[in-house]
């Protein structure tokens, strides 16, 4: 059982396009972490979120945190050849000091 | 910086061989994991250490060893190298296991086992 699941799990789309990752449990989580994974390297930290509710906004990018601490959301706005990767949620439960990791979300934004 | 360091980048490996999979940080970071990476399963965690000399177990640890020396280094090794350990290993650090520290992750070390 995936204690964190990524919807959609393959995502194709056209440059100019808006579009939305959910990232999903039953768990309540102290903070959620995205990450983005282009081939052959390992994947690089975009943002952490720790507070419901909480919004973030990197460029094009916006993430949210459900205000339930369950769920999170990652928002592309008019997406680009360079957005093409794979997202990766991740998150710590309360009281375990381990990061648990979301199956992921691969995303190709053709020119 | 350097960073995250992994090697080898690639392995290939027989049944029953043993090896180490090297990874070392210059972040002065007290926390290292490692992680494993495969199709439609995402990242599962193997070994993990809070700080020198103390180390755990993740998620899938059997067939696994790990050791922390120091606070740079963290070497995985493979017992008796086995199909089904054919994957992605990523090593990651990071600075607190506080909420709001992020990992860092190194290139990765792709090896397969014949």
């Amino acid at each position: 059982t995936q204690l964190l699941e990524q919807s959609p799990q393959f995502l194709s789309i056209q440059e100019g396009e808006n579009l939305t990752v959910y990232c999903n449990s039953s768990s309540v989580f102290s903070s959620l972490q995205w990450y983005r994974q282009e081939p052959g390297e390992g994947p690089v930290l975009l943002v952490t979120v720790v507070t419901g509710g909480e919004v973030k906004k990197l460029k094009r990018l916006t993430f949210q945190f459900g205000d339930a601490r369950k769920d999170s959301s990652l928002h592309i706005t008019a997406a680009q050849p360079g957005d093409t990767g794979l997202y990766l949620c991740a998150g710590k439960r309360t009281g375990f000091q381990k990061l648990v990791f979301g199956t992921g979300t691969r995303l190709l934004v053709s020119p | 910086n350097a960073g995250v360091t992994q090697t080898p980048k690639f392995q290939v490996l027989k049944t029953g061989q043993s090896m180490t999979l090297q990874c070392a940080q210059d972040m002065n970071h007290e926390y290292m994991s490692w992680y494993r990476q495969d199709p439609g399963m995402g990242l599962r965690l193997i070994h993990y250490s809070v700080g020198a000399g103390i180390t755990d177990q993740g998620e899938v640890p059997n067939g696994y060893n790990v050791s922390r020396s120091t606070t740079e280094d963290f070497p995985l090794r493979l017992l008796s190298a086995a199909p089904s350990q054919t994957s992605v290993y990523f090593c990651a650090s990071s600075y607190s296991l506080a909420e709001s520290y992020g990992y860092t992750f190194g290139s990765g070390t792709r090896l397969t086992v014949v």
